[in-house]
């Protein structure tokens, strides 16, 4: 039982290009967050799931877009990187809601 | 909107000492209350939650208990060891779908 597994662990991007991060987890939970971590400021929601094929955005949406095709996947993508985007990303999941969020390791994205 | 406010860190203690990290909240309505841990370069995890009024949660010798009435859910433990440096975040939400505002963090560092 992995629990949340994020992929990459790290990478580092240049201006304009594009990725995506991808979460899974195997607990099949129906609802899935993705946050970022910026210091100082906690996490912020960017975008989140309450099912296979539902997505809603968060606080901080702007720039990023995610899918959920399989419920064990949550994939969040950047079509143009920013240097603003330099963070680090977490994901997690809840079985029901509002409940405990169990987290991924994280994602350190570094943008030039 | 909701919000948390929690102590600025980073809190500096010895080994066996006291700790309280005070966190303050503003929502509507009856938000759900959270205290998540990050040991350095992990993820973070669930320390313990309370949902509604004069609930006390506790986890590995932590407390907290919320109080409706000065919107507060501090956290305390009374002898910290070194294994609990880290920082802490307190959470709440306050809609169905879990989505979670964070406070700041605040880092913990204990000394032998």
């Amino acid at each position: 039982n992995a629990g949340v597994t994020q992929t990459p662990k790290f990478r580092v991007l240049k201006t304009g290009q594009s990725m995506t991060l991808l979460c899974a987890q195997d607990m099949n939970h129906e609802y899935m967050y993705w946050y970022r971590q910026d210091p100082g400021m906690g996490l912020r929601l960017i975008h989140y799931s309450v099912g296979e094929g539902t997505t809603a955005k968060g606080e901080v949406p702007d720039g990023y877009n995610v899918s959920r095709l399989k419920k064990q996947n949550f994939l969040l993508g950047l079509e143009s990187a920013a240097p603003s985007q330099t963070s680090v990303y977490f994901c997690a999941s809840s079985y029901i809601a509002p409940d405990t969020q169990y987290f991924g390791p994280g994602t350190r994205l570094t943008v030039l | 909107g909701d919000s948390v406010t929690q102590m600025e860190g980073p809190v500096t203690l010895s080994e066996e000492a006291f700790l309280t990290i005070n966190c303050t909240y503003t929502a509507t309505g009856y938000p759900s209350l959270f205290w998540y841990v990050q040991y350095p370069g992990e993820g973070l995890q669930l320390l313990l939650k309370a949902t509604k009024a004069d609930d006390k949660g506790s986890n590995k010798g932590f407390e907290a208990t919320y109080r409706k009435e000065t919107t507060s859910f501090h956290l305390e433990k009374g002898s910290v060891q070194v294994s609990d440096s880290a920082v802490y975040f307190c959470a709440l939400t306050t809609d169905s779908w879990g989505k979670l505002q964070f406070g700041a963090g605040t880092q913990v560092v204990v000394t032998p």
